[in-house]
């Protein structure tokens, strides 16, 4: 069974420009939820959707956006890149209708922002 | 805002030793505390979680013990090897995989 794909692993942008990062979700999980990972900061929740809907949301600004498709992938947008917004993010899906379950990460993608 | 404390930040222990790691929360609207491992380069990876109802849950070598009145919760690593060494999470979740991540726990197990 294929765990949870991120594309690109690594991505350079310029401050100012815009970034989409993808998430495919492991088989048969509806649930895909983003986290953003830096020294400082740690590992912040950004966003979770189900059924191509946000249900949660963390304390970012708008410029970090997502969506979720019919087959439960899901991508991630940050419109006017910062040199703050270089991390590495990270993509958990789980099977979760209601309530907490097993969530199972990708690898992340990697960006930095110049 | 560090919704969940964790302790220590590094830790050394000789191979089949016993590192304890602790963390603590205060939000008790939280329902699962999920303890994850990262190696450099990788995705967290998840190890073990417990819920409220529950003080003690063991697989395999890692156990986590949770202690709902102090709101504490613990990972004990049996046998460490150096294998093992990695950096840990512990996590707590509001709803909806909502984790509130604690800052982390480097482990080293010397051989």
């Amino acid at each position: 069974k294929a765990g949870v794909t991120q594309t690109p692993r690594y991505l350079i942008k310029t401050r100012g420009q815009q970034v989409t990062l993808s998430c495919s979700p492991i088989s048969g999980h509806r649930s895909v939820s983003w986290y953003q990972q830096t020294p400082g900061q740690g590992l912040q929740f950004l966003f979770e959707y189900f059924s191509e809907t946000q249900r949660n949301k963390g304390n970012f600004p708008g410029r970090f956006s997502g969506r979720q498709f019919s087959n439960s992938r899901s991508e991630m947008n940050v419109s006017t890149l910062e040199l703050g917004d270089s991390a590495l993010y990270l993509c958990a899906s789980s099977l979760a209708e209601q309530g907490n379950t097993e969530a199972f990460f990708g690898q992340g993608t990697r960006l930095t922002v110049v | 805002q560090q919704q969940v404390k964790q302790s220590p930040q590094s830790l050394i222990v000789q191979k089949g030793g016993i590192p304890i790691i602790n963390c603590a929360y205060e939000n008790t609207a939280f329902d699962y505390f999920p303890w994850y491992q990262q190696f450099p380069g990788k995705g967290p990876a998840l190890l073990i979680a417990i819920r409220p109802d529950v003080s003690e849950k063991k697989e395999g070598r890692f156990t986590i013990s949770f202690n709902k009145s102090a709101k504490q919760f613990s990972l004990h690593i049996m046998d460490s090897q150096p294998g093992d060494s990695a950096t840990y999470f512990c996590a707590a979740s509001l709803i909806n995989n909502d984790m509130r991540f604690g800052a982390g726990t480097r482990l080293t197990v010397k051989p």
